[in-house]
Formats: structure tokens, C-alpha cells, sequence
């Protein structure tokens, strides 16, 4: 089946150490795109990548890394940076990410909690 | 940023009501996309309008594209148990970056009681 993964579901960390979020697409879209949710609010974006070896901050970069090596893949780095990191991260990809027709599609996501 | 001033923040309802919620921008968007999410998964999308005036069914569930661009709404008819969740409005803004930039709404939260 054609989908996005995000693994794992639930993720621990202690305070200041480095996590990676996995995200992985067999649709062959072109864009991807990494959300921070938290309780009661929309979603807010951290990073997105137009395409393979090119991404591109969000609103929210701040503590966060990422890497498009693999147009599949755009795995997620939470930093020891990142002030309260604890949050539902959603990974998300579009056929092209090139304007308004481009409708994003989501992966289940991942709960990240740091102790 | 720019946001999306959706409404209302939370619905309960009786099973077999309908609903019916909106988004509205002082910003012009060239497309409104509806998402519903469910506890603890990604939002999943419902409808994507992509035109002004365009009015788009799901099954039970209508979306328009306002005719002034700034504004979307979503209607679910004679709602069921399974419809609980989050809906979410998001849209390209128009002029906006050039990647596909999504603006979402803060989100309603559904519930029905059977």
C-alpha cells in the first residue's frame, strides 16, 4: 500500500539528548514536510523540502535538524537545542510542494516525550 | 504567522445532528483543504477546494470555497459516532512563498453523543 510511516508511534528521551524522528513515503512525491503539534493548538512547521539534497526552515527550525538524502525519506533530529521538545510530530508530503494545488498528505505520527 | 480563525473551538452533539463549522482569514487563499484528525493519528483529508464558489461533497460531508477567497466552511449531516474528532481548515495563502505552504486553523473539536 502507498502511504507515509513514521516510526516509532511513542518516543522517551531524557533531557538533553539527541532524538531522530523516521519518516519514510512510497507515494514518490517530491516535498516533504515536518509538523510540531501540541494539545489544542494547529500545527506549526519546523522544516519541508522541496526536493532531494534541498530543504528549508519553517517557522519553528529552532532545536531541530533534518537531512533529504533519499526522496523517501526525511528523518527529523529533536536537539538537546530544542527548549520543550515534548510534543505529536507529524511528517507530511506533497507530489510537487511548488504552489496552492499541492495537497499535503500525513503520516500517523510520532509522540514524543522527554523526561 | 498568518492564521486561520476557525469556529467554533468545540461541538457537542446529539447523534443524527448536523454540523457545520468555518474558517475565515482577512488574507485571500487560493486553496481550502479540510482535515479531520482522530486521537493520538495524523489528520486525514477530507475535502480540497481549489476554486472560488466551488462547493464539494464527501458522502455526508459539503465544504465550500467562499466567493471572497477568505473564507471555507464544512457541513457533516446527521452525524454519527465515528465522526468525533478534530477538524482542521488549512489553505495556500494567495501570493504567497512558492512552496506549498499550508495555513491551518487551530481546529474543532467534535463530539457526539449517541
Amino acid at each position: 500500500d502507498g502511504g507515509i510511516t513514521q516510526s516509532p508511534k511513542y518516543l522517551f528521551r531524557k533531557e538533553g539528548q539527541n532524538v531522530t524522528l523516521s519518516c519514510e513515503q512510497n507515494l514518490n512525491h517530491d516535498a516533504m514536510y515536518w509538523y510540531r503539534q501540541d494539545p489544542g493548538q494547529g500545527l506549526r512547521l519546523i522544516y519541508y523540502s522541496q526536493i532531494v539534497n534541498d530543504f528549508q526552515k519553517g517557522d519553528i527550525a529552532e532545536g531541530y535538524s533534518v537531512s533529504r538524502e533519499k526522496k523517501e525519506s526525511f528523518p527529523l533530529t529533536v536537539t538537546s537545542a530544542q527548549k520543550n521538545p515534548t510534543a505529536f510530530y507529524l511528517c507530511a508530503s506533497s507530489i510537487t510542494g511548488t504552489g496552492g494545488l499541492d495537497t499535503q498528505y500525513f503520516g500517523p505520527g510520532t509522540r514524543l516525550t522527554v523526561l | 504567522g498568518q492564521q486561520l480563525n476557525q469556529s467554533p473551538q468545540s461541538m457537542f452533539i446529539q447523534e443524527g445532528e448536523d454540523v457545520s463549522m468555518n474558517c475565515t482569514s482577512s488574507s485571500i487563499f487560493n486553496t481550502w483543504l479540510w482535515y479531520k484528525q482522530e486521537p493520538g493519528e495524523g489528520p486525514v483529508l477530507l475535502i480540497a477546494l481549489y476554486k472560488a464558489g466551488e462547493l464539494t461533497s464527501n458522502g455526508r460531508l459539503t465544504a465550500q470555497f467562499g466567493i471572497t477567497r477568505k473564507d471555507s466552511f464544512l457541513n457533516i449531516s446527521a452525524s454519527i459516532p465515528s465522526d468525533v474528532g478534530i477538524y482542521f481548515c488549512a489553505g495556500h495563502l494567495a501570493g504567497g512563498t512558492s512552496y506549498g505552504k499550508l495555513t491551518f486553523g487551530q481546529g474543532t473539536i467534535l463530539t457526539v453523543h449517541p
